[in-house]
């Protein structure tokens, strides 16, 4: 069983705030990452999935950074808005087809 | 818009029944990942089918068995059921060879 931990668990910033968020996962036979944004009586939405040592991604406000050697990635948000509000999960693959989750970082933006 | 589509969308069974969830993959899709997501906590992997096979099975007991069929839709069933059961079933379709999961909206299954 793959070892996912998300820090923090919980976040509550104000509106304006840049904020960011840790993944953190064992460092071998890594294969690629995903990054989920689940919205409160959404489904999880894909932000983004990542592959090689040193990849960034950005999506608008949202960036996100990998580390495959070190076994870590950083979901960055910039100038948080209450619309950002969501638990943040990031899953991890050792192989092309399961995703192990991490128990997601939930954030709160307050206007 | 050809998304993950999951059924019933709420379910309240008594203990010691059996219930069964249904999901079909999001068009161009030929994997299916079950995922259980208890209050609080982030999903847990139940198991992944492809080929009509199980590929993959988390640490869950012998009580949830699926299937796949030759249209790349997915059942969940669980047996005997416990009050432990309650939770959010998740579905997830995926390219087997791309990875990358598109979820359904989820059953809530309520068990008393």
């Amino acid at each position: 069983i793959l070892n996912v931990e998300q820090s923090p668990q919980s976040l509550h910033v104000q509106e304006g705030d840049s904020t960011n968020f840790t993944c953190s996962f064992p460092s071998s036979n890594f294969y690629a990452l995903h990054w989920y944004r689940w919205e409160t009586a959404k489904s999880p939405e894909a932000l983004f999935v990542m592959t090689l040592n040193g990849d960034e991604k950005k999506k608008g406000r949202i960036s996100a950074t990998l580390n495959t050697k070190e076994g870590y990635s950083y979901l960055y948000i910039k100038g948080s808005q209450p619309e950002d509000s969501a638990t943040y999960l990031c899953a991890p693959n050792t192989n092309a087809g399961k995703s192990t989750f991490g128990d997601g970082t939930t954030l709160t933006v307050k206007p | 818009d050809a998304g993950v589509t999951q059924s019933p969308t709420h379910l309240i069974k008594t203990r010691g029944q059996q219930v069964t969830l249904r999901c079909s993959p999001k068009s161009g899709h030929d994997t299916v990942s079950w995922y259980q997501q208890a209050l609080g906590q982030g999903p847990q992997f139940i198991f992944q089918y492809y080929e009509e096979e199980e590929r993959q099975r988390g640490n869950f007991p012998d009580r949830f068995s699926g299937h796949q069929f030759p249209n790349y839709s997915s059942e969940l069933n669980v047996n005997a059921l416990l009050l432990g059961d309650s939770a959010l079933y998740l579905c997830a379709s995926s390219s087997w060879a791309h990875g990358g999961y598109t979820f359904g909206s989820g059953t809530r299954l309520t068990v008393v």
